[in-house]
């Protein structure tokens, strides 16, 4: 299996701030990276997929980036609704897998 | 609108049988994978397997192959998760989602999740 590990596990911040998750795949999964934000009580929702690509509704603070196996999650201006714990995971070969999650609060 | 209504609430015994549910409208349900993922309780996500309705195709997670099938019936826009023998680490909340073919099998959408409780 591929695995995912993601950094911080955990990050304070403030409404306003930039911020910047990271995830590193433990072998090459070709960019076939996925974002997700999961909100306390609810499903998670897909942000990005293919490492960069923006899912439709997502605000546009929202941003990814791929550099070989290292992958970076950018909040540009971190809004209140933003607080939630962010995933990544690879679709690149089954089984798919996540990373343990980073939680993002104030 | 694309739609994933999961099945409601359970509560069994260990040793108890279970089959949930997960159906899709608002797209052609036998052309998309269904996907299914585990979250116990207070920790992360969990992949266990997709399945391509269309000709019940599945890829399943070694970690679950064995303990749990995964299917579904196309003709009314269902896909399926079923135990014979639950255990109580089978507690958690079981989440269904769509998949679209692009870098992968992409998880798009996604049910509200159906949580299942196995306690003697």
């Amino acid at each position: 299996d591929i695995h995912m590990t993601q950094s911080p596990s955990s990050l304070s911040a403030s409404v306003g701030d930039r911020v910047i998750i990271s995830c590193r795949a433990s072998q090459s999964i070709n960019s076939y990276l996925n974002w997700f934000q999961q909100k306390p009580g609810k499903a998670p929702k897909l942000l990005i997929y293919a490492a960069s690509i923006l899912q439709s509704g997502v605000p546009s603070r929202f941003s990814g980036s791929a550099s070989g196996t290292h992958f970076t999650l950018t909040i540009s201006s971190l809004q209140p609704e933003d607080f939630a714990i962010y995933y990544c995971q690879q679709s690149y070969s089954t089984p798919q897998t996540f990373g343990q999650g980073t939680k993002l609060e104030i | 609108e694309v739609q994933l209504v999961q099945s409601g609430p359970e509560v069994k015994k260990p040793g108890e049988s279970l089959k949930i549910s997960c159906k899709g409208s608002g797209f052609t349900f036998s052309n998309y994978w269904i996907g299914w993922v585990r979250q116990m309780p207070g920790k992360g996500l969990e992949w266990m397997g997709i399945i391509y309705p269309g000709d019940s195709d599945t890829r399943q997670s070694p970690s679950f192959q064995g303990q749990v099938s995964i299917s579904a019936d196309k003709s009314i826009n269902t896909a399926y998760l079923q135990w014979t023998s639950l255990k109580a680490s089978d507690t958690a909340i079981y989440y269904c989602a769509r998949a679209f073919s692009a870098a992968g099998h992409v998880l798009d959408y996604w049910g509200p999740g159906t949580l299942v409780t196995v306690s003697s």
